[in-house]
């Protein structure tokens, strides 16, 4: 399995508050991805990097924020958690753009 | 149209039967193309690339149509463990997806005794 590690695995947060999800790679790939996955909805890219510093929204990006400051690590923020960000977030990587990507363990957040 | 669309099912299928998935894409300049398998509760697993040849991997086929912008997957003697969600993925091309791999929502197979 693809060395990834997801943090927290699960989460529940209150409306309003800051939260940041981990996402650790060991593969040294140069791209990362952040999804989300919702009933009736598929998985969704919210933001994606390209390398260090080097970030780009996805197609639902609103109340998220990501940075990238090595390149193992990859930090996704809301920056005030609200309900309908309740989902389960998961962390990918890939060497190269639109090639086959693998996935973290996933992250379960519930914004109450 | 939906960039990746596929049956949702569920397809509820006995041990040992053939069953086929299908996928459309409206992107024709995609040029990736993948089958992933999804278990409830965890993490989408890439089960293979498909590729304009067609191609098998034991008891799996996937095939490619560019011109009707259609992937198959073809599934032979059906195990229990098979039952899962099978994700059809293609690299995107609009927005924020441009060179982003799409994925369909998935069809849901259960394969019963």
């Amino acid at each position: 399995d693809a060395g990834i590690t997801q943090s927290p695995r699960h989460k529940v947060t209150e409306t309003g508050t800051p939260v940041t999800l981990r996402c650790h790679q060991t593969e040294n790939h140069r791209y990362m991805y952040w999804y989300r996955q919702d009933p009736g909805h598929g998985l969704r890219l919210i933001h994606y990097s390209y390398g260090v510093k080097d970030t780009d929204k996805g197609e639902v990006s609103d109340g998220y924020s990501v940075s990238r400051s090595k390149t193992e690590d990859f930090l996704l923020t809301l920056e005030s958690a609200t309900s309908s960000q309740t989902s389960v977030y998961f962390c990918a990587i890939s060497g190269q753009l639109g090639t086959e990507a693998f996935f973290g363990q996933g992250t379960r957040l519930t914004v109450v | 149209r939906k960039e990746v669309e596929q049956d949702p099912g569920p397809f509820n299928v006995p041990e040992g039967a053939t069953v086929a998935f299908n996928c459309t894409y409206s992107n024709s300049a995609s040029q990736s193309f993948f089958w992933y398998r999804q278990d409830c509760r965890k993490e989408p697993k890439l089960l293979m690339s498909v590729y304009s040849s067609g191609n098998e991997d034991g008891r799996f086929t996937a095939q490619l149509n560019r011109a009707s912008q259609y992937i198959s997957l073809l599934i032979r003697d059906s195990k229990l463990s098979d039952s899962a969600t099978y994700l059809c993925v293609v690299n995107g091309a609009y927005g924020g997806s441009q060179g982003n791999l799409i994925f369909g929502k998935g069809t849901k197979l259960s394969v019963k005794p």
